[in-house]
């Protein structure tokens, strides 16, 4: 079956460094989406991604965040300057039709866990 | 996308029909019902979806009620490995989806 695969798994990052979290979105897929979840929270959304730009962002995704798609594969989410409150769970989705569309489905990678000393 | 209540949390016996409810009164017609669970840390996954119709897959059946107003996600024969946080998202898929608390099922052996 296929799957969105994420990396690393788990990154440790000092204040204000630079972090770049990979996803590689399933291959026919154009929406691309990144999530994060703070621990013991919920799952928030960050932004969407089609046709090589933004069509959608959050309150949370402010200037520090940015997101790419480099190559015809790989799908990065970009923290500039990482804050302590950054610390938390990354998710990359993707889906064949916009916000899951009719069909509904989200499909989701196991996630990139952040933790910022 | 309108919004959805749900418990906090619930338990099942193993092997036994879990019914997750959820209210949706304010969805409007073009809104979807849509179920997601997280089992521990994983990445959110996909349930079912409906419209106004019962439908059934080969992980749970969801049930509409006919004024929409809410619904419930039906585990036939839960098992340990359902035990997760389920997500009821009401969702017109113009927009990202959003996830609320969810209900905590805890499926007991």
């Amino acid at each position: 079956e296929p799957e969105v695969t994420q990396t690393p798994s788990h990154q440790v990052t000092q204040m204000g460094q630079e972090v770049i979290l990979r996803c590689v979105p399933i291959s026919n897929h154009l929406y691309f989406y990144w999530y994060r979840q703070i621990l013991g929270q919920k799952v928030e959304f960050l932004v969407s991604f089609y046709n090589n730009e933004i069509s959608e962002k959050s309150e949370i995704f402010d200037d520090q965040f940015s997101v790419e798609r480099p190559d015809g594969s790989n799908f990065t989410l970009k923290i500039r300057s990482t804050k302590l409150e950054d610390s938390a769970m990354y998710f990359c989705a993707s889906s064949d039709s916009p916000g899951g569309g009719d069909t509904g489905e989200l499909f989701f990678g196991e996630g990139s866990r952040l933790t910022v000393l | 996308d309108a919004k959805t209540t749900q418990p906090p949390s619930m338990d099942c016996a193993e092997g036994r029909a879990a019914n997750l409810p959820c209210n949706h009164s304010t969805i409007s017609g073009n809104e979807y019902v849509y179920w997601y669970r997280q089992i521990h840390s994983q990445g959110p996954q996909y349930i079912i979806h409906g419209l106004k119709n019962n439908e059934t897959n080969e992980m749970a059946s969801l049930i509409i009620t006919e004024d929409r107003k809410s619904s419930t996600l039906i585990l036939p024969h839960a098992t340990l490995r359902d035990t997760a946080v389920y997500y009821c998202i009401v969702h017109t898929g113009r927009r990202a989806l959003t996830f609320g608390s969810g209900t905590r099922l805890q499926v007991q052996p």
